[in-house]
């Protein structure tokens, strides 16, 4: 069966820096672009970033776009967003996402992040 | 980028309603459109991908129906576990983005 389990999620203070993970099995992770979409409390989804299988190709949206930088290690089947310069707009539940829109669409449980001084 | 909209925001119908749920594109995304449930809590679960395909195991009351700019959700007859919130998502060009969502209560 397929598994995300994101961690790395916590309470820091705005300018810091966190780097979230998520540890994949049950599929061919090489074989798969994964995406990191989050949800600020209350509000609405909003689509953060996505990487290729082989790590080359990847997107961002506007408002993480030189804070935020994605990658994975598909030797371990583990995905990262590295975030750095943290604002209190960052706040969110990050989900760690599989094939989106795809019919091998696939979530995890998501991790918080609570950027606040 | 690609800007979504949804309407209504907020939807209130009762067991065994037809309910249909707008999403319009600010441009042409042909049916490069996904739909997603949530509910309170939980991950989202996708719907409708493709702009009209189901999902694995989403009951056929469920689907989808549009192209270019404007699509719709229709539920066709309203069940308990359908109260929930719907999100539509492009994915005709990066970034990606999605609707601002409509909750079903």
């Amino acid at each position: 069966d397929v598994e995300l389990l994101e961690s790395g999620g916590g309470l820091v203070q705005p300018g810091a820096s966190l780097r979230l993970s998520c540890a994949a099995s049950g599929f061919k992770f090489s074989d798969s672009a994964m995406t990191w979409v989050r949800q600020a409390p209350g509000r609405g989804l909003e689509w953060v970033s996505v990487i290729g299988g082989s790590g080359v190709n990847t997107f961002y949206a506007e408002s993480v776009k030189g804070r935020f930088t994605i990658s994975r290690d598909n030797s371990n089947s583990t995905l990262f967003l590295q975030m750095n310069t943290l604002r209190a707009e960052d706040t969110a539940i990050y989900y760690c996402v599989k094939g989106l829109n795809t019919a091998g669409d696939y979530w995890g449980q998501g991790t918080l992040v609570t950027v606040s001084s | 980028d690609i800007q979504m909209t949804q309407s209504p925001s907020t939807l209130s119908a009762s067991v065994g309603d037809r309910v249909t749920i707008a999403c319009r594109a600010s441009e042409s995304i042909a049916t490069w459109l996904a739909w997603y449930q949530q509910k309170s809590g939980v991950a989202p679960k996708l719907l409708i991908y493709k702009g009209s395909t189901l999902q694995s195991g989403v009951p056929p009351r469920f689907s989808g129906s549009g192209s270019g700019t404007e699509f719709t959700l229709t539920i066709t007859s309203l069940q308990p576990d359908d109260f929930a919130t719907y999100y539509c998502q492009q994915y005709n060009s990066y970034p990606l983005s999605f609707g601002g969502g409509t909750k079903v209560e």
